[in-house]
C-alpha cells in the first residue's frame, strides 16, 4: 500500500494569511509516461461530504476558489491556501490514485487563529 | 446537475445483515466507478472498493475484501454496499463516490460525493 502522509495534524493561521499543507507519499506518484501526478486534494467541513479541490496534483476543479494550489511532484506535495478565509476552515485529505488500494492521508485540520 | 444520495442512516445489532445504497442522477451512471469510503467517527478516510456499474467489475481494498459485498444496477443507477455479519467496529459513516473519468480504470479521483450513510452497530 502507498503510505500517505500529512503534515502538520492541525493548524491556526490567521484570517487573510497563507496556510501550507504538506502530503508525503510512500513511494512516488508520478506516472512517468504521462508526466501525470496521480494525487488529489479534498476539503471536507464538519458534518458535510469531501469536496474535491485538486486533482493532477495542481489542477484545480472547476468552481474552487484560486486561493487554493496544488504543487509537487513524484512524492512530495502540498496544498496552500494563499489567504485565508472563514470558509475555509476544515479538515484537509490528500488522495493518491496511482494504485489500488486507493490512500489518503490521515487529515490537516485547518482553523482560525 | 451530477447527484448521489444515499440511502438512509441504519441502527442495527452485531450479527445482522445491511445493504445500503447510492443511487446517481445527472451522468450517465454505467460509464463511471462508483467508490466506497468509510469514515469512523472522528477519524479519516478510507477506501473501500470501486465498482464499475458497466459490467459490474469490482475492485477492493484488502482491508475490506471478504467484509463487504460492493454491487450495482445499472437499469435502475444504483451501487450497493453489504455486510452478512455487522460487527461494532462497523460503526462508521459511509460515503458512495462518483471516479472522474469516465469509461477509464479505478485510478482516478472522486469528484461527486453522496450525503453519507450513517451505519450503528450496537446491542
Amino acid at each position: 500500500d502507498i503510505v500517505m502522509t500529512q503534515s502538520p495534524d492541525s493548524l491556526a493561521v490567521s484570517l487573510g494569511e497563507r496556510a501550507t499543507i504538506s502530503c508525503k507519499s510512500g513511494q512516488s506518484v508520478l506516472y512517468r509516461s504521462k508526466n501525470k501526478n496521480y494525487l488529489a486534494w479534498y476539503q471536507q467541513k464538519p458534518g458535510q461530504p469531501p469536496k474535491l479541490l485538486i486533482y493532477w496534483a495542481s489542477t484545480r476543479e472547476s468552481g474552487v476558489p484560486d486561493r487554493f494550489s496544488g504543487s509537487g511532484s513524484g512524492t512530495d506535495f502540498t496544498l496552500t491556501i494563499s489567504s485565508l478565509q472563514a470558509e475555509d476552515v476544515a479538515v484537509y485529505y490528500c488522495q493518491q490514485y496511482y494504485t489500488t488500494p486507493l490512500t489518503f492521508g490521515g487529515g490537516t485540520k485547518v482553523e482560525i487563529k | 446537475e451530477v447527484q448521489l444520495v444515499q440511502s438512509g442512516a441504519e441502527v442495527k445489532k452485531p450479527g445482522e445483515s445491511l445493504k445500503i445504497s447510492c443511487k446517481g442522477s445527472g451522468y450517465s451512471f454505467s460509464n463511471n466507478w462508483i467508490g466506497w469510503v468509510r469514515q469512523m467517527p472522528g477519524k479519516g478516510l478510507e477506501w473501500m472498493g470501486s465498482i464499475y456499474p458497466g459490467d459490474s467489475d469490482s475492485r477492493y481494498s484488502p482491508s475490506f475484501q471478504g467484509q463487504v459485498t460492493i454491487s450495482a444496477d445499472k437499469s435502475i443507477s444504483t451501487a450497493y454496499l453489504q455486510w452478512s455479519s455487522l460487527k461494532a467496529s462497523d460503526t462508521a459513516m459511509y460515503y458512495c463516490a462518483r471516479q472522474s473519468i469516465p469509461g477509464a480504470d479505478v485510478y482516478n479521483w472522486f469528484d461527486f460525493w453522496g450525503q453519507g450513510t450513517l451505519v450503528t452497530v450496537s446491542s
